[in-house]
């Protein structure tokens, strides 16, 4: 059974770097296919792709926020970390982190972590 | 790259079948048949329900079913049960191996 749990911050102030750590069961991140990503969503919006970290340690990030996005992973912890450099008010979301399985989606997701910025 | 286009929100009654459309581009939709769709219920994680177009997850109910022509995407739900309504999001793989969501649509079964 897999499963995924976000955790950090729940409030940053602005200007700040959010640190988000996704700790995962289930599957390993050395398997052949397998990814972790990160996704956000504002309070009433919709979904945004943030980042991808693939099992060979391929990264992939979203273009409009590459700038200030890091993805790195830690294999023998099943740990993904998340970071995003300066933080606005505008970042303000529940952040999720989800299971790429070998079919190209986000099969299994975790409960996501609520982040405020405010200072 | 900008987010896909989905209506804002449809609705059906119980028993009817309802279509929700996504819109890309030829670098997002059009490119790749690796379109997913995304279940939301309010204050709940998203659950896939569609992937690589028109493929159902073990455990998805046959009355969701996908399909793709040209740079649009779209998700059918036939014999609309309550339970069905929620917020559903389409979500393509693009161009330089990035990921792109729909604005998200939110069904109202009437």
């Amino acid at each position: 059974q897999i499963t995924l749990k976000e955790s950090g911050p729940t409030l940053v102030k602005p200007t700040q770097t959010l640190t988000l750590t996704c700790t995962f069961s289930g599957f390993s991140l050395s398997t052949n296919g397998v990814g972790v990503g990160w996704i956000r969503q504002p309070p009433g919006k919709a979904l945004e792709w943030l980042a991808l970290i693939y099992w060979d340690d391929h990264k992939r990030y979203s273009p409009s926020l590459k700038s200030r996005l890091t993805i790195t992973k830690d294999t023998s912890k099943n740990q993904v970390v998340l970071t995003l450099t300066n933080m606005e008010p505008v970042d303000k979301a529940t952040y999720y982190c989800a299971h790429r399985g070998g079919h190209d989606a986000f099969d299994i997701w975790g409960q996501g972590t609520m982040v405020t910025v405010s200072s | 790259q900008s987010a896909l286009t989905q209506p804002a929100s449809v609705s059906g009654s119980p028993g009817q079948s309802i279509t929700i459309s996504c819109t890309g581009t030829s670098s997002d939709v059009g490119s790749y048949n690796l379109v997913s769709w995304y279940q939301q219920h309010p204050g709940k994680a998203p659950k896939l329900m569609i992937y690589e177009g028109r493929r159902r997850p073990s455990g998805v109910s046959n009355r969701f079913s996908g399909s793709k022509s040209g740079n649009t995407a779209s998700l059918t739900i036939s014999g609309l049960q309550a339970e069905d309504e929620a917020d559903y999001y389409c979500c393509s793989y693009a161009t330089s191996g990035s990921w792109v969501f729909g604005g998200g649509t939110k069904l109202t079964v009437l």
